[in-house]
């Protein structure tokens, strides 16, 4: 299977800061997902981003097939952005999704 | 439209006793899956559905847990004996017919003592 990796793993910034995850991946993938894991457990998906550049809002994902990464940033940050953020992938499209160890972010006033 | 719904959201059990989770998937989302997310890890799968049929289970400890989606729609996770490392969130997902894009439930917050 494929291997995810994310950095940095921890993260900790003051409210308004911008910020850039990145995931790298061990082989090309059909499926690629963003989830920001609350505190509360629940996953919430960002960004469904095989290829290119989606935005939404504060947030905007860049994803280079080619070259087997993914970047999210983040802008503007607000305390409620806290958590971990997890990327995943599949070879296949519809495959069980191989995450990352996640990036834990946290958000001071 | 509704979410993915999971129950329980909490489970405490001692080790070797037995337990189930459920999991009901967005309407007209084909394909199911369960993931298992130990603490400070990301989602692991267990096992994924197509409609009743399943198409990877490598990843499931047959020798205790098991999986069923009799109908094509809803689904339960069973856990018989629980050991003390299958403490964890269990989280159900699904995804459409056309799309790949997996949606998530709340999650099982399992506690083996």
């Amino acid at each position: 299977g494929i291997q995810v990796e994310q950095s940095p793993p921890d993260l900790i910034l003051q409210e308004g800061a911008n910020s850039t995850l990145r995931c790298n991946f061990s082989d090309s993938v059909n499926n690629l997902q963003w989830f920001h894991q609350n505190p509360w457990g629940q996953l919430i998906n960002l960004f469904y981003i095989p290829s290119g550049t989606k935005q939404n809002g504060r947030l905007s994902a860049t994803t280079v097939a080619t070259e087997r990464y993914s970047l999210l940033y983040i802008s503007s940050s607000q305390t409620t952005d806290s958590g971990v953020y997890f990327c995943a992938g599949t070879l296949g499209g519809a495959d069980g999704l191989t995450f990352g160890k996640g990036t834990h972010l946290i958000i001071q006033p | 439209e509704a979410g993915v719904a999971q129950s329980p959201r909490y489970k405490i059990i001692e080790k070797r006793q037995s337990v189930a989770f459920w999991c009901n998937p967005i309407s007209g989302h084909a394909t199911l899956y369960w993931y298992q997310q130990i603490l400070g890890q990301g989602p692991k799968l267990l096992i994924q559905f197509q409609n009743n049929g399943v198409v990877d289970d490598s990843q499931l400890p047959k020798d205790r847990f098991s999986a069923e989606r009799l109908k094509g729609v809803d689904s339960t996770l069973k856990i018989q004996p629980a050991k003390l490392e299958d403490s964890a969130v269990y989280l159900c997902a699904s995804s459409p017919p056309i799309s790949y894009e997996q949606y998530f439930g709340p999650g099982t917050r399992l506690t083996v003592t």
